[in-house]
């Protein structure tokens, strides 16, 4: 069926370091890769998505990069900020559908 | 401002009772979705639905109902039969046929007593 896996399932960096967080999809036929940050007590917010004919899109310290071979996605976040600090979900659109990764929970240290 | 609302933001229920969560959007979205979420298992599909008056089953429907009498409503239904509903519950809408583009709302956290 279909399964997007996700790691790792928690991440702790300085601030100022780099942090990435992966993770790969079943299906062949996923063209849509929202990444989303949520807060404690909050909903999901899509922070940054990528489309199957694109390799890497940036938003200003949040960049992802796709690998449709290998059918593997990544979110980067440089210059990391206390503010960062989040659980951050990956998805995959199977037609109808958003299938989400278990989430990966931030922290940023000062 | 365009967005979509949640009630309430806690819920509490005694078991054997039916509860019902509010889902509204003024988005102008087609498609409405719910999920519920547990720790360390992400977000998982309980109901969508395309189009007013049509909706289908997510991958764990067992023990919730939805209606959709109008565009901007989907209330979901937590029944009895749902074995183990305590849960953060997440609506979420869209564009239908895009599959993009997912606007969520900020969740009801239900709690069985």
């Amino acid at each position: 069926g279909e399964n997007v896996e996700q790691h790792p399932s928690t991440l702790s960096v300085q601030e100022g370091d780099s942090a990435v967080i992966k993770c790969t999809y079943s299906d062949s036929a996923s063209n849509y890769f929202p990444w989303y940050k949520q807060e404690l007590g909050k909903g999901p917010q899509l922070i940054i998505d990528i489309r199957s004919n694109v390799g890497e899109k940036k938003d200003q310290r949040i960049a992802v990069t796709l690998n449709k071979t290998a059918k593997h996605f990544s979110l980067h976040i440089t210059e990391t900020q206390p503010e960062d600090s989040a659980v951050y979900f990956c998805a995959a659109i199977i037609p109808n559908k958003l299938v989400f990764g278990a989430g990966t929970i931030l922290r940023v240290k000062s | 401002d365009g967005g979509i609302t949640q009630s309430p933001k806690y819920l509490f229920r005694k078991e054997g009772q039916n509860v019902t969560l509010s889902c509204e959007q003024n988005l102008n979205h087609d498609a409405m979705y719910w999920y519920r979420q547990d720790p360390g298992q992400g977000l998982r599909l309980i109901y969508y639905s395309q189009i007013v008056n049509d909706f289908q089953k997510g991958d764990i429907a067992e023990g919730y109902s939805v209606s959709r009498e109008k565009k901007e409503s989907f209330p979901l239904t937590v029944t009895s039969a749902q074995k183990n509903p305590t849960a953060f519950y997440l609506c979420a809408s869209s564009i239908a046929g895009s599959n993009y583009g997912y606007t969520f709302g900020s969740g009801t956290r239900l709690t069985v007593v």
